[in-house]
């Protein structure tokens, strides 16, 4: 089975501070994908990969970066967290491919709270 | 890709067919239909998807209307556990597989 794993279920750091959130899996996926879900919002798209050192806005990047080294990691960072980031983070990934169905499998979530 | 609607919520006795309508009356050509459900407090999971012929596998059926302006998943015998929000999402089959979420309908099977 396709296993994403997200390096923490629960995070609370503080506003200004650095924070890396980690997701990596283990079916060499070519695409991978961070999103974040707020109530009444849905899942909203912040970057994705679709190579090693490959990244594309998704719809709200603002406030985010990423890095992908290794093919099987890629990683969400924000430089200066703020409270209007507290969210639910998302990572997903994909075989990738001009196929019709490549499907998106997700790890768990990571639930983070900035005070 | 196009745009959805999807009610917000629905209801649904168990045992009992969970139908769940979506309308996509922007959708071209080459655009399929996707569905993925989320559990409370996990990832969202695939369930089926198609192109303009109804689909069926071992978790849902998936019926698109000859226009194909709208399409409705069948939970053929719905049990609690598919108690999820139910996501409709209408791409291009490209290389990068973006996914574009709306808000879902929210299935609350009951006993």
């Amino acid at each position: 089975d396709v296993k994403v794993t997200q390096s923490s279920r629960y995070l609370v750091k503080r506003t200004g501070e650095k924070v890396f959130l980690e997701c990596v899996q283990d079916m060499d996926h070519e695409n991978m994908f961070w999103y974040r879900q707020d109530p009444g919002l849905g899942l909203r798209l912040i970057y994705f990969s679709y190579d090693v050192k490959m990244k594309e806005k998704g719809d709200i990047p603002e406030g985010y970066s990423v890095s992908r080294e290794k093919k099987e990691r890629f990683s969400l960072i924000l430089e200066s967290a703020s409270t209007n980031q507290t969210s639910m983070y998302l990572c997903a990934s994909s075989s990738g491919g001009a196929g019709e169905n490549n499907e998106q499998f997700f790890g768990p979530g990571t639930r983070l709270t900035v005070l | 890709d196009a745009k959805t609607t999807q009610p917000p919520s629905m209801d649904c006795a168990e045992g009992r067919a969970a139908n769940l309508p979506c309308n996509h009356s922007t959708i071209s050509g080459n655009e399929y239909v996707y569905w993925y459900r989320q559990i409370h407090s996990q990832g969202p999971q695939y369930i089926i998807h198609g192109l303009k012929n109804n689909e069926t596998n071992e978790m849902a059926s998936l019926i698109i209307t000859e226009d194909r302006k709208s399409s409705t998943l069948i939970l053929p015998h719905a049990t609690l556990r598919d108690t999820a929000v139910y996501y409709c999402i209408v791409r291009v089959a490209t290389n990068t597989d973006k996914l574009i979420f709306g808000t879902g309908t929210r299935l609350q099977v009951f006993p």
